[in-house]
């Protein structure tokens, strides 16, 4: 089966800093999807990847998936207060080409201080 | 639009209880995905169900779990019998279609058994 290793497991940064969140998978990723998970609350769909090499940003957030479509990489440019939380990535395990079964790695939970 | 709607949000159940888990998806949601975050552990998939239908089961455990998405009303992860391990917060999804590239996330159930 599919695992998802996310790297650091926590993160404490000051504000303004830049950060970077890494995602690796056992075997090829079909779909890579990124979710924010504030504590005590649901997950928020942030991007969806799909192509070796592909990036997409919002806002201050950019992934990446690389050519070998076994890692992804999560920045953080500039982090505020409200980028806290835990960030998972999640991997479409089957290719079935959509979210419908999702494998999630552990998450990374990230503090942002003043 | 409301959100995927979860309740209870804490529920509290003693060794050998029925916990009884109710999901809303999002007005137009007529697929529903429940997932399992147990104590240091990644979200795992559970259930995926259509109106009246389980799709996929494959992450259920095969004993005194069942769900189930009604013609009329809400989805229900149903849990009998339950014991310490299956304290955990349980999430439901939704999404419009199959194809959906992303998953709209409730708050979540946080299931204690003492």
């Amino acid at each position: 089966s599919q695992e998802l290793e996310q790297s650091p497991q926590s993160l404490i940064v000051q504000e303004g800093k830049n950060l970077t969140i890494n995602c690796t998978s056992s075997k090829t990723l079909y779909g890579l999807y990124w979710y924010k998970q504030k504590y005590g609350e649901g997950l928020i769909f942030l991007m969806m990847l799909q192509k070796g090499g592909e990036e997409k940003s919002h806002e201050k957030i950019t992934a990446k998936l690389d050519e070998k479509k076994q890692q992804s990489s999560l920045h953080i440019t500039a982090s505020q207060p409200s980028h806290a939380g835990i960030y998972l990535c999640g991997a479409d395990a089957i290719n079935t080409g959509t979210a419908s079964k999702l494998t999630f790695g552990t998450g990374t939970r990230l503090q942002v201080t003043l | 639009n409301a959100g995927v709607m979860q309740n209870p949000r804490h529920l509290v159940r003693r060794r050998g209880q029925e916990a009884r888990l109710r999901c809303s998806p999002m007005k137009g949601h007529s697929h529903v995905y429940w997932y399992r975050q147990l104590p240091e552990e990644g979200l795992k998939f559970m259930v995926y169900l259509q109106k009246e239908n389980i799709i996929d089961e494959s992450g259920m455990p095969k004993e005194r779990f069942s769900a189930e998405f009604p013609k009329e009303g809400p989805s229900i992860l149903r849990i009998q019998q339950v014991v310490r391990g299956d304290s955990a917060a349980y999430f439901c999804a939704s999404s419009p279609t199959r194809s959906n590239e992303k998953l709209f996330f409730g708050s979540g159930t946080q299931l204690s058994v003492l």
